[in-house]
């Protein structure tokens, strides 16, 4: 069975940093993309950063473009996201999704966790 | 950016009614179009993929459609557990890009 299980979020204050992490098993972590997408309370789904199976290709959404910084440790089953700079509009349920390919584009996310609240507030 | 634009953003149905939920596409995205649902306080759940791919486990009541720059969701008799949030999202090019959402609620 494939579970995504995400950690790392929590209040933080506008201008300081915070590492979420996902922990991946049930399935070959090394052989696929993995993703964040982010959901800001009551509102839709914004995809936030991808990764390729080996590390070698990120991408980034223009929001976060510069601030946040994707990677993974296949020896570790993990994905992670560093976050800097965070401001308010960073606020958001942020979820680990596994992509159905190796790549991140021309695939869909197919297996998602539950999702790790991140909360920009002084 | 590719834009996705859902229609309607919410709608009223009743159970086993025929539904259908539009998506366009800014441009071209052939078939890279992928649908989701989303119920309260749950992550979301994965339905069709590539436009018209039925996921695993996922009920036939359930059908995609379209290619190019439009899409359709359709629930061909809807149920109670079927009223949720239902997002389109592309898969063509960066930044990968979601609809804004449709809400089926109970009438």
């Amino acid at each position: 069975e494939v579970q995504l299980v995400e950690s790392g979020g929590g209040l933080v204050q506008p201008g300081r940093s915070l590492r979420l992490s996902c922990a991946a098993s049930g399935f070959s972590f090394g052989d696929y993309g993995m993703h964040w997408v982010r959901q800001a309370p009551g509102k839709g789904l914004e995809w936030v950063s991808g990764i390729s199976w080996n590390g070698g290709s990120m991408d980034y959404a223009d929001s976060v473009k510069g601030r946040f910084i994707i990677s993974r440790d296949n020896a570790k089953n993990s994905l992670y996201l560093q976050m800097n700079s965070l401001g308010p509009e960073d606020t958001a349920l942020y979820y680990c999704t596994k992509g159905s390919g190796s790549g991140f584009y021309l695939y869909h996310f197919d297996y998602w966790g539950q999702g790790t609240l991140v909360t920009v507030s002084s | 950016d590719i834009q996705m634009t859902q229609s309607p953003s919410s709608l009223s149905a009743s159970v086993g009614d025929r539904v259908t939920i539009t998506c366009r596409a800014s441009q071209n995205i052939n078939r890279y179009l992928n649908w989701y649902q989303q119920k309260p306080g749950k992550a979301p759940k994965l339905l069709i993929y590539a436009a018209s791919s039925l996921q695993s486990g996922v009920p036939s009541t359930f059908s995609g459609s379209g290619s190019g720059t439009d899409f359709t969701l359709t629930i061909s008799s809807l149920q109670p557990e079927d009223f949720a949030t239902y997002y389109c999202q592309q898969s063509s090019g960066s930044p990968l890009t979601f609809g804004g959402g449709t809400k089926v609620e109970i009438k």
